[in-house]
């Protein structure tokens, strides 16, 4: 049983366009909601975080958009630069447990 | 500051054969964790260990052991390799998960890739 649904599972943008990367859950008791980053050979990287408390969170040029009632969440990239072509992992978390990962966004920015 | 450690990088193993994954973390973490990726299936963890001495069962964990040797140190043994076991191995640890500590960042491996032959 997937609890964490993540799509697409793979997205080529142009550079400088937009990318937007979804989350989708169904556990209520999730209570932290981050991406990972993972470039090719290396591990995951934490990229930006949120918690349901708030409806968005930006970092530079990420942002992360939370939808509570729709139990839903998403990354974009505004500006996408070729050095943001990585695979994308959502991520959830319920407090007293641990992360479970979508299946992962392969992004692609074309030059 | 190396992080999480995790040797070796690259192994070949042949069906039923044994070996053990090492990872190590200098961050003084107290949980430390057991992911396997495999492609257009995520992370899926394996085993964890939430505080030194203790280690709980993941999502996939038939076929695998684990041992927390000490704060630093988790290691993930394979009895008996099958092929279904190829994959790419990740080791990370966090701060804690019970939640007093609202820094729940985990910290990623470099990654071990093995091949069962």
């Amino acid at each position: 049983q997937q609890q964490v649904k993540q799509s697409p599972q793979s997205l080529i943008v142009q550079k400088g366009g937009i990318s937007i990367i979804n989350c989708a859950y169904e556990n209520t008791a999730f209570d932290y909601f981050p991406w990972y980053q993972q470039f090719p050979g290396k591990g995951p990287a934490l990229l930006i975080a949120i918690r349901p408390d708030v409806s968005e969170k930006k970092e530079g040029r990420f942002t992360i958009s939370f939808n509570k009632s729709a139990k839903q969440f998403s990354l974009h990239i505004m500006d996408s630069q070729p050095g943001d072509s990585a695979t994308y992992f959502c991520a959830a978390r319920q407090r007293y447990s641990t992360l479970t990962f979508g299946k992962g966004t392969m992004l692609l920015v074309s030059p | 500051n190396a992080g999480v450690t995790q040797t070796p990088k690259f192994q070949v193993l042949k069906t039923g054969q044994s070996m053990t994954l090492q990872c190590a973390q200098d961050m003084n973490h107290n949980s430390m964790y057991w992911y396997r990726q495999d492609p257009g299936m995520g992370l899926r963890l394996i085993y964890y260990s939430a505080s030194e001495g203790t280690t709980d069962k993941g999502e996939v964990p038939n076929g695998y052991n684990v041992s927390r040797l000490n704060k630093r140190e988790f290691s993930l043994r394979l009895e008996s390799a099958a092929p279904s076991q190829t994959s790419v191995y990740f080791c990370a640890s966090s701060e804690g998960r019970s939640g007093v500590s609202r820094n729940t960042e985990a910290f990623f491996g470099q990654g071990t890739r093995l091949t069962v032959v």
